[in-house]
């Protein structure tokens, strides 16, 4: 089955640390997004990829990483700096720009 | 930069009345216009997408939605409701900037 998969589930992160959120799709995609949801905001546009090893900046990039070593791999890391880490964080993918974007099934991150 | 304006935040029916979730959006181009599902704690789901073509466009689950460029609209709509379409609905556009912009979503609570 073709899919995008993120885990873990729930992620916990204490004060200070870095986190990592895992990202993985089979659907052969060149496009990865990475998005963040709060309750009554919508989704917004955390860092973007188009192409292997080449990412963009979205709207609320900052205290935020990532990387694109594999085309079917664009890991998000929550840095220390990010002062409000407490979301759900959704991962998705397209065939290219402007292309229907599919969904993961979503990380809750959680500060202790 | 585009927009999306989903006014309200919840809407309530009750089972086998009309669903009319309104979605209004600006785009200095010519609007790719989508339609997404999301249940509580799961991914985005795509339920339809306008991209130029057929004006009136029908999804799964029986929605359908209209773009209307002189009212700037795509509303979404179902005859008739059912228990299962309680969830939450985002708007998407892409415009200009080739970014996915999503309104702040609807939540449809269905009444027995």
């Amino acid at each position: 089955d073709g899919g995008i998969t993120q885990s873990p589930k729930y992620l916990f992160r204490k004060e200070g640390q870095n986190v990592t959120l895992s990202c993985e799709q089979n659907l052969n995609h060149d496009a990865m997004y990475w998005y963040r949801q709060d309750p009554g905001q919508g989704l917004r546009l955390i860092y973007y990829s188009q192409i292997v090893n080449d990412f963009q900046k979205g709207d609320i990039a900052e205290g935020y990483s990532v990387s694109r070593e594999k085309k079917e791999s664009f890991p998000l890391t929550v840095t220390s700096a990010q002062k409000n880490p407490t979301a759900f964080y959704l991962c998705a993918s397209s065939i290219g720009e402007r292309e229907t974007q599919y969904f993961g099934p979503g990380t809750r991150l959680l500060v202790l | 930069a585009q927009s999306v304006t989903q006014l309200g935040s919840h809407v309530s029916v009750s089972e086998g009345a009309l669903v009319l979730l309104r979605c209004n959006y600006s785009s200095s181009v010519p609007p790719y216009l989508f339609w997404y599902v999301q249940y509580p704690n799961q991914g985005l789901q795509l339920l339809l997408k306008y991209t130029s073509a057929a004006t009136l466009v029908k999804g799964i689950n029986g929605f359908e939605a209209e773009f209307k460029k002189s009212e700037t609209s795509f509303h979404l709509t179902k005859p008739s409701a059912h228990m299962s379409d309680a969830a939450e609905y985002f708007c998407a556009v892409y415009g200009a900037n080739s970014k996915l912009t999503f309104g702040k979503g609807i939540t449809l609570s269905v009444r027995p």
